[in-house]
């Protein structure tokens, strides 16, 4: 069964540290995404990579950083966090152009304390 | 940017009864997906829509795309408990691949 897979179902972080969230997965997609999802707010886009080493600003990209140096791996990095990168973090993948829709992680529950 | 409205926001249903959940874009839709959640996971991919006038189904689950290619619908039939939970669409106004998303529907099913 394909699947994106996020390292860590929760997280909890003090203020000022660095976090990094981890997402893998094994479909060769070229596309793969970082969103947060906040009641009321839905989900937010942001940093997407279309391919290893390219990396492009979504909606919400301050306060975090991106690295994909491998085709299956894509980390989002919370440089200092802070209380209001409290959030749901969800993963995704895709083929070019979305065919056969989009795959999602199970998502990471981030609090930061 | 591309504005994606869902209606309604919650929705509480007796089990066997049908309900529709809508999706209204700002824009042109390129590409419109339709997602489920349960509570604290992640998505399920339910439909991809593209054409105008496309509909599709699966199981108890029908979404259609408009033939302007702005709106699209979610019909549920004989609802079940299984049911439950919060339906998201995502929209491409374009190639590019990322997609925007609106803010869900949180569905109930009651006994």
């Amino acid at each position: 069964d394909v699947k994106v897979t996020q390292s860590s179902r929760y997280l909890v972080k003090r203020t000022g540290e660095k976090v990094f969230l981890e997402c893998v997965q094994d479909m060769d997609h070229e596309n793969m995404f970082w969103y947060r999802q906040d009641p009321g707010l839905g989900l937010r886009l942001i940093y997407f990579s279309y391919d290893v080493k390219m990396k492009e600003k979504g909606d919400i990209p301050e306060g975090y950083s991106v690295s994909r140096e491998k085709k299956e791996r894509f980390s989002l990095i919370l440089e200092s966090a802070s209380t209001n990168q409290t959030s749901m973090y969800l993963c995704a993948s895709s083929p070019p152009q979305g065919r056969s829709g989009y795959t999602f992680g199970s998502g990471t529950r981030l609090t930061v304390v | 940017s591309q504005e994606l409205e869902q209606s309604p926001q919650s929705l509480i249903v007796q089990e066997g009864k049908n309900l529709t959940i809508n999706c209204t874009s700002s824009k042109t839709l390129y590409g419109l997906y339709w997602y489920k959640q349960k509570y604290g996971e992640g998505l399920i991919f339910l439909m991809m829509l593209q054409k105008g006038g496309e509909e599709k189904s699966h199981e108890k689950i029908t979404a259609k795309l408009d033939e302007k290619k702005q709106q699209s619908s979610l019909h549920i039939t004989a609802s079940q408990p299984s049911h439950a939970g919060i339906y998201l669409c995502g929209a491409s106004t374009g190639t590019a691949s990322k997609l925007t998303f609106g803010t869900g529907t949180r569905l109930q099913v009651t006994l």
